[in-house]
């Protein structure tokens, strides 16, 4: 988990409440990565900024919005538009290629009450 | 969509045996990386292997790679029971394509 934070641990949300997720990272890395997993599926990207002020879509983004106003950090909120949000959310990092290894965060257990 | 699927979906052995996973994917690749995930907590990385390598190796791991048959092994020697964990496989089509993680195999090491 070196060099990523994730805060909280554990989050518990009421429906029709907006909830952030904490992101950091001092490994000087360009790309940050928000992942949602839920049992039996792997990994699911969710949103992905690979510079500062800029962030694109991942394959399920609905729902869910970002902001990326310093390189270090990469919050993600889930809105109560997200109708399904109770899972563990991983946030990861990277030098900016895509495809290279990617760094994880301990990650965030959300349940929606 | 999921590019890999790994194979089994959960292996339970037993101490000092070895483990071997499988990893499936359909389209063309630019490297494979495996990552391994202890209950609850983040992805740690293993280890990448780029399309023009075979075989990759590093301590206990043992990772190939058969383009032609778009598929991947991981191979843990001498199992622990500190190596219950999930496994994922993760591919990666280019620099600008994202990786796109498996859905992993649990394995469970008895003491």
């Amino acid at each position: 988990d070196g060099g990523i934070t994730q805060s909280p641990k554990y989050l518990f949300r009421k429906e029709g409440q907006n909830v952030t997720l904490s992101c950091e990272q001092n490994l000087n890395h360009d790309a940050m990565y928000w992942y949602r997993q839920d049992p039996g599926q792997g990994l699911r990207l969710i949103y992905y900024s690979q510079i500062v002020n800029d962030f694109q879509k991942g394959d399920i983004a609905e729902g869910y919005s970002v902001s990326r106003e310093k390189k270090e950090s990469f919050p993600l909120t889930v809105t109560s538009a997200q109708k399904n949000p109770t899972a563990f959310y991983l946030c990861a990092s990277n030098s900016g290629r895509l495809a290279d290894t990617q760094y994880f965060g301990p990650g965030t257990r959300l349940t929606v009450l | 969509s999921q590019q890999g699927e790994e194979d089994p979906q959960a292996l339970s052995i037993q101490e000092g045996e070895n483990a071997t996973m499988n990893c499936s994917y359909k389209t063309s690749i630019n490297n494979l990386q495996w990552y391994r995930q202890n209950s609850g907590r983040g992805l740690v990385h293993l280890i990448l292997i780029r399309s023009n390598e075979r075989e990759k190796h590093s301590g206990r791991l043992r990772v190939t790679l058969d383009t032609s048959k778009k598929s991947s092994s991981l191979l843990i020697t001498a199992s622990r029971a500190a190596d219950t964990a999930s496994y994922f496989c993760a591919t990666g089509r280019g620099s600008n394509y994202k990786l796109t993680f498996g859905k992993g195999t649990l394995l469970t090491v008895n003491p």
